[in-house]
């Protein structure tokens, strides 16, 4: 049972480039969470997802889009990336429940645009 | 709007003393309110958390309290320990479990 795994660990962009995070989990989680770390800036939601197909925008959604096709992975994109994406990346799911629940975090991604 | 607002930003404590983390929500319909550790370079994870319905919940040494009527949440730590040093977030959950943030705590026990 691996929870959350977040493919890849570590990037280094250009400006400009585009890239695809994935987030995978297989604990038949309905929601799933994209965050970004940024010191002092605490842990910030660009993108959700309460079920499979559906999608809502977060704090910072601009410069990000996402997608979730399959129950069990939610896709992170950056079309044309910029150095104020460097980030620590952290996808998160939860199980349905009337509300609230535990968020299980993946190791993140940390992403670097030069 | 949906906000988070967390205090203080660093807390140094002596070890053996009580730690108090404070929160304050924005929307009056929320409904759960976790906290989560964050120790350097790991993911966060859950420690407690609490819900609308009761005001206190306690786990050893760590205890939440929460005033719905001042939209205000507190995380209790009592008779702090090295291993209590990390990153602290408060959370709420809003509208479609859309779940936010504040910014953290860096609490350091010194020896």
């Amino acid at each position: 049972n691996a929870g959350v795994t977040q493919t890849p660990k570590f990037r280094v962009l250009k400006t400009g480039q585009s890239m695809t995070l994935l987030c995978a989990q297989d604990m038949n989680h309905e929601y799933m969470y994209w965050y970004r770390q940024d010191p002092g800036m605490g842990l910030r939601l660009i993108h959700y997802s309460v079920g499979e197909g559906t999608t809502a925008k977060g704090e910072v959604p601009d410069g990000y889009n996402v997608s979730r096709l399959k129950k069990q992975n939610f896709l992170l994109g950056l079309e044309s990336a910029a150095p104020s994406q460097t980030s620590v990346y952290f996808c998160a799911s939860k199980g349905l429940a009337t509300s609230g629940g535990e968020l299980f975090f993946g190791e993140g991604s940390r992403l670097t645009v030069l | 709007g949906e906000n988070v607002e967390q205090h203080p930003s660093t807390l140094s404590v002596q070890e053996g003393d009580s730690a108090v983390i404070k929160c304050t929500y924005s929307d009056s319909a929320s409904n759960y309110f976790p906290w989560y550790k964050q120790e350097l370079g790991k993911r966060p994870q859950l420690i407690i958390d609490i819900r609308s319905n009761v005001g206190e919940k306690k786990d050893q040494r760590i205890a939440v309290t929460l005033n719905k009527t001042a939209k205000h949440f507190s995380l209790h730590i009592t008779e702090t320990q090295p291993e209590d040093s990390a990153v602290y977030f408060c959370a709420a959950s809003f509208r479609d479990d859309k779940i936010i943030f504040g910014k953290g705590t860096r609490l350091h026990i010194l020896p």
